[in-house]
């Protein structure tokens, strides 16, 4: 499809396991954010890809988290030894230089995650 | 450094009435302000957004929302809610450009009533 794509929907994995998740941008957009969101907490951002700028990642809440992006577009957010805490929606979302401009992003369906 | 708080966590409503959801923002530079909306089992959508000149601005779905440097508020509202209208609304400050990611509020989660 033409959106940003998230995989996978929902993930369930027990405490203590590693976790990747994948998101494929819109096609041509350079940059590239993660959030989390969390029951009650709204939208948590995470990290955020430009182009071949260094990412921000002054969002990680620990280094359990980690966040690559190949080649300027799919991206992989990678939880480490994940807890309980750890569960949420992870959004990805994208945009270009012009959408940016104008104030608008464009924002997947998210990874359910839950861990037990 | 910027934030969002959007005061009410729930909204009840009856469908044909009005709305107002509130946001208020802390941002050291002139603002840019969004609205977006989560409808359940979706992703964001952008309502509406405020970047400068009008301080009344329209989007879609019949929402409009103003900015109020004064009270550094850019509240929602709609004159006449539909039951389709129920959904997570989240408020958000950000740049337009550089890198300084979107910072949303914590969302009101908004009921519609027959």
């Amino acid at each position: 499809g033409a959106g940003v794509s998230q995989s996978p929907s929902n993930k369930v994995t027990e405490k203590g396991k590693d976790v990747e998740l994948r998101c494929d941008p819109i096609s041509g957009h350079t940059a590239l954010y993660w959030y989390r969101q969390s029951l009650g907490q709204g939208l948590e951002f995470l990290i955020y890809f430009q182009g071949n700028s260094a990412p921000d990642k002054s969002g990680l809440p620990s280094d359990r988290f980690s966040a690559e992006r190949t080649g300027g577009s799919v991206s992989t957010l990678t939880i480490q030894r994940t807890q309980q805490e750890d569960s949420a929606v992870y959004l990805c979302a994208s945009s270009s230089i012009q959408d940016r401009a104008r104030g608008t992003i464009y924002f997947g369906e998210g990874s359910w995650l839950t861990v037990v | 450094a910027q934030s969002v708080t959007q005061p009410d966590i729930h909204i009840t409503v009856s469908e044909g009435a009005s709305l107002e959801l509130r946001c208020n923002y802390s941002y050291g530079a002139t603002p840019y302000l969004f609205w977006y909306v989560q409808s359940p089992g979706q992703g964001l959508q952008l309502l509406l957004k405020y970047f400068s000149g009008d301080t009344l601005v329209q989007g879609i779905k019949g929402f409009e929302a103003e900015f109020k440097r004064s009270q550094s508020s850019f509240n929602l509202r709609k004159p006449s809610v539909h039951w389709s209208d129920a959904a997570e609304y989240f408020c958000a400050v950000g740049a337009l450009s550089g890198n300084t990611p979107l910072v949303f509020g914590k969302g009101t989660r908004l009921s519609v009533i027959a």
